[in-house]
């Protein structure tokens, strides 16, 4: 079946550090690919999403793009800042489907 | 546009006490999905609906879990009785169609003593 595996975390950086949150996924087809993101308390936001190879989603500074080949979707962000602080989860929709299929999560604190 | 809304959005209860749970989707969608989301994991799905009719509950424990959504729009969790390995975080999620894009609800957290 369809699945999701991400960097384990925690990952602890400071503030205006480079961040990669590495997602490789195996599913049959092509799916559409997702990054949800979980703040402390909160349920999960739709952070970007990718529906076909090489797109890039971004948003609030955050990117990943949709590489086929390699069957990643790593994210990404320049600069982080303590208010990114929060569980990602990457995320696959198999074409069709309405099955999503998460990874198990990675924690990132950012320290001042 | 208001999002998907959850209540409560904390519950303790005692082992064998019953809970219910309360969603409200985004205007106009009419997929909604239950999700399980234990520390530390992804959200699992528990339920899906299209409309009013249930369309997949092969992963909620029907011994002890129902649900329902009366009208098509919100919809109600409930759990009786509540086991302690039930104590994690229900999601409630919405899309406009099967294959659209989900957002999530903030969330219960449930905790059973």
């Amino acid at each position: 079946g369809d699945s999701v595996t991400q960097m384990e975390g925690p990952v602890t950086l400071s503030e205006e550090a480079f961040l990669t949150i590495n997602c490789t996924y195996t599913a049959t087809g092509y799916p559409s690919l997702f990054w949800y993101v979980q703040y402390p308390g909160e349920g999960l936001q739709l952070l970007l999403k990718a529906t076909k190879a090489d797109d890039k989603g971004s948003n609030k500074g955050f990117e990943a793009t949709y590489r086929k080949e390699t069957t990643s979707f790593h994210l990404e962000k320049g600069s982080v800042q303590v208010s990114d602080s929060a569980v990602y989860f990457c995320a696959s929709l198999k074409a069709g489907s309405y099955q999503l299929t998460f990874g198990k999560g990675t924690k990132l604190s950012v320290i001042p | 546009e208001a999002g998907v809304v959850q209540s409560p959005r904390y519950k303790i209860i005692e082992k064998k006490q019953p809970v219910a749970f309360w969603c409200n989707p985004i205007s106009g969608h009419n997929t909604l999905y239950w999700y399980l989301q234990n520390l530390g994991q992804g959200p699992e799905l528990l339920i899906r609906y299209e409309n009013e009719e249930a369309v997949d509950d092969s992963q909620l424990p029907k011994d002890r879990f129902s649900a329902e959504r009366l009208k098509g729009v919100d919809s109600t969790l409930k759990i009786q009785p509540a086991e302690l390995g039930d104590s994690a975080v229900y999601l409630c999620a919405s899309s406009l169609d099967l294959t659209g894009t989900q957002y999530f609800g903030p969330g219960t957290r449930l905790t059973v003593l």
